[in-house]
């Protein structure tokens, strides 16, 4: 099976750091997403990537930024964090097209106060 | 902008009774992905359906393309308390890039 590891359940940050989510695939697939999800609003696409070094703007990447140095290696950047960013950040990753459905990660549920 | 709602936002239920909720689009879908997020995880995907009329079952649930192609059904019969969790529709994204979009979930809670 797939595996997507994001490697922090949970975080807790101060409004202005900077804070990367850090998420890791384990089965080669060229492309991986960070989304976010809020209550009511269901998961929203911020950023993704199709290859090492791309980069696509998802639907709300203010605020955000992403880096993809390595092909298993997708992370999420926060640049100066603000409290309107708690949310839980979801991290996936699927080879091909988007039809046969994303795997993944279990999420990090970050604050920032 | 491309919409996918669901409904109904949350319900509770009796371990036993079979539940229904349904995703529509303001578009026409070819693509239909069912998942379902237990509490403190990510989404797994439980079933994919691929063309209109279609009815595909994974144990206890069943999922239906809408023949419009603007809408999904799922089922979950006779339901336990491990069914607990919300579930999201979704399907690729209208802009054409390589991606899913999600609908704003159901949140189900069984009451043993």
């Amino acid at each position: 099976d797939v595996k997507v590891t994001q490697s922090s359940r949970y975080l807790v940050k101060r409004t202005g750091e900077k804070v990367f989510l850090e998420c890791v695939q384990d089965m080669d697939h060229e492309n991986m997403f960070w989304y976010r999800q809020d209550p009511g609003l269901g998961l929203r696409l911020i950023y993704f990537s199709y290859d090492v070094k791309m980069k696509e703007k998802g639907d709300i990447p203010e605020g955000y930024s992403v880096s993809r140095e390595k092909k298993e290696r997708f992370s999420l950047i926060l640049e100066s964090a603000s409290t309107n960013q708690t949310s839980m950040y979801l991290c996936a990753s699927i080879q091909g097209q988007v039809d046969y459905g994303y795997t993944f990660g279990s999420g990090t549920r970050l604050t920032v106060v | 902008g491309q919409q996918l709602n669901q409904s109904p936002q949350s319900m509770f239920i009796q371990e036993g009774e079979d539940v229904s909720m349904n995703c529509t689009s303001s578009s026409i879908f070819n693509t239909w992905l069912w998942y379902k997020q237990d509490p403190g995880e990510g989404p797994v995907l439980l079933i994919a359906l691929y063309k209109a009329g279609e009815l595909t079952s994974n144990g206890r649930l069943t999922a239906q393309f809408g023949i419009t192609r603007k809408d999904s059904f799922l089922n979950i019969s006779a339901s336990i308390p491990s069914d607990v969790g919300i579930y999201f529709c979704a399907g690729p994204t209208l802009t054409g890039a390589n991606n899913l979009f999600f609908g704003t979930g159901t949140r189900l809670t069984v009451i043993p």
